[in-house]
């Protein structure tokens, strides 16, 4: 079935700079990858998301990457702040006829130190 | 963006007890939810998805006679834990999907923790 792998599961970067996390999925035919955030003891909050046809999407510090061949995408945070310490969860889904279910990566728990 | 409402967002019941957990799309009419299960620094286990007005679709592994779903309305879905355990202890959460065909965005509620003593 379905498999999402997320790397790192833990990931401490000094304030200011960068954030890597990356996903890779197994499922060729999954064309929506959103990426959320969740703080401790809340739901997760959607923060970005791509789909397929599109390899590149930013919003402000935060983008997203997206190599269909490889199939991996990735989430990028540049300028980091000690707000963005939370857990981060990339996901697939396979929309249009499918389900729309999501199947979650692992988590990576991102601390930024001031 | 969507607001998904949980309710409640922490419940303790005794051994035996059954428990009912609400899922609102406060903004939206939303076709399909989704509840899930989360273990302490853990993902997310999709326990099974709610389609409006049909049965539920439990994945692999899940009782459904053990967590009731109804999906009585466009904005309401509620997870019933019966004769609950305390290994039925978790954090579980909903979500709710926004649009129509080939809308796959999901938005989610807040969390409840259920405590079974």
């Amino acid at each position: 079935g379905e498999n999402v792998e997320q790397h790192p599961s833990t990931l401490s970067v000094q304030e200011g700079d960068s954030a890597v996390i990356k996903c890779t999925y197994s499922d060729s035919a999954s064309n929506y990858f959103p990426w959320y955030k969740q703080e401790l003891g809340k739901g997760p909050q959607l923060i970005i998301d791509i789909r397929s046809n599109v390899g590149e999407k930013k919003d402000q510090r935060i983008a997203v990457t997206l190599n269909k061949t490889a199939k991996h995408f990735s989430l990028h945070i540049t300028e980091t702040q000690p707000e963005d310490s939370a857990v981060y969860f990339c996901a697939a889904s396979i929309g249009d006829s499918g389900t729309y279910k999501y199947i979650f990566g692992t988590g990576t728990r991102l601390k930024v130190l001031a | 963006g969507a607001v998904v409402s949980q309710h409640p967002s922490w419940v303790i019941c005794k051994s035996g007890t059954s428990v009912k957990i609400e899922c609102r799309s406060l903004d939206f009419q939303a076709t399909t939810m989704f509840w899930y299960r989360q273990f302490p620094k853990q993902s997310l286990m999709l326990m099974a998805t709610s389609n409006e007005g049909s049965k539920a679709t439990y994945e692999q592994g899940v009782e459904k006679d053990k967590f009731l779903i109804n999906h009585a309305s466009l904005t309401l879905s509620t997870l019933t834990v019966t004769s609950a355990h305390p290994e039925d202890s978790s954090f579980y959460i909903c979500s709710a999907r926004v649009g129509g065909q080939g809308q796959n965005i999901q938005y989610f509620g807040a969390g409840t923790r259920l405590s079974v003593l």
